[in-house]
């Protein structure tokens, strides 16, 4: 199957500092990616749909100025995490569909990440 | 908001036995899928079921959609310990751009 890197695994910084994470889709290519966020035993909250060459689009209650998506590849994307403070501490999940070959776009399925889990101290 | 709706939320069971696990939701879809996420890692996708279909089968996975009652049911036969983990159903809409919405999540433990 389609393989999404997610890095870092894990990261612990301190508050006040930005965090990046990488989103690639390894073996094809991704228009869309999707950023989740998932509290520990709990679902995953969609935080926003990141457009390669355009801009995110965030759902509601998600700040865009905090969690700052760049989607400027068809296989990258990132989300930074600026001024972290300690309630930003969570596992953070990308996802992407492979908009072209094997698969189409319509499929429905997604290909997942390993997670990130952030950590600020 | 909370589409997907699973329940039981925990399920455990002896190996060998059959798991089945439901989800509700609540709107029009396109398709439902059941995922799977072993403790800490990324979501694996199991299968997807469409509107129009009312069964899948894949491996030991069977798959059922009612979309008169918006349900849907997973049945792993035949359980084994390293199915272990947490699954989640997601419903989908059209276009390629559209984004899943996950219900809460079972936790599914298969003691040896």
């Amino acid at each position: 199957g389609a393989v999404v890197s997610q890095h870092p695994s894990r990261v612990i910084c301190k508050s006040g500092t930005s965090v990046k994470i990488e989103c690639r889709s390894l073996d094809f290519q991704a228009t869309t990616m999707f950023w989740y966020r998932q509290f520990p035993k709990q679902s995953l909250m969609l935080m926003a749909t990141s457009n390669e060459g355009s801009k995110a689009t965030y759902e509601q209650g998600v700040e865009k100025d905090k969690f700052l998506i760049n989607h400027a590849s068809l296989t990258l994307s990132t989300l930074t995490v600026t001024s972290a403070h300690p309630e930003d501490s969570s596992f953070y999940i990308c996802s992407a569909r492979d908009s072209g070959g094997r698969q189409g776009p319509n499929t429905g399925e997604l290909f997942f990440g390993e997670g990130s889990r952030l950590t600020v101290l | 908001s909370q589409q997907g709706e699973e329940d039981p939320q925990a399920l455990s069971i002896q190996e060998g036995e059959n798991a089945t696990m439901n989800c509700s939701y609540k709107t029009s879809i396109n398709n439902l899928q059941w995922y799977r996420q072993n403790s800490g890692r990324g979501l694996v996708h199991l299968i997807l079921i469409r509107s129009n279909e009312r069964e899948k089968h894949s491996g030991r996975l069977r798959v059922t959609l009612d979309t008169s009652k918006k349900s849907s049911s997973l049945l792993i036969t035949a359980s084994r310990a390293a199915d272990t983990a947490s699954y989640f159903c997601a419903t989908g809409h059209t276009g390629a751009n559209s984004k899943l919405t996950f219900g809460k999540g079972i936790t599914l433990s298969v003691r040896p």
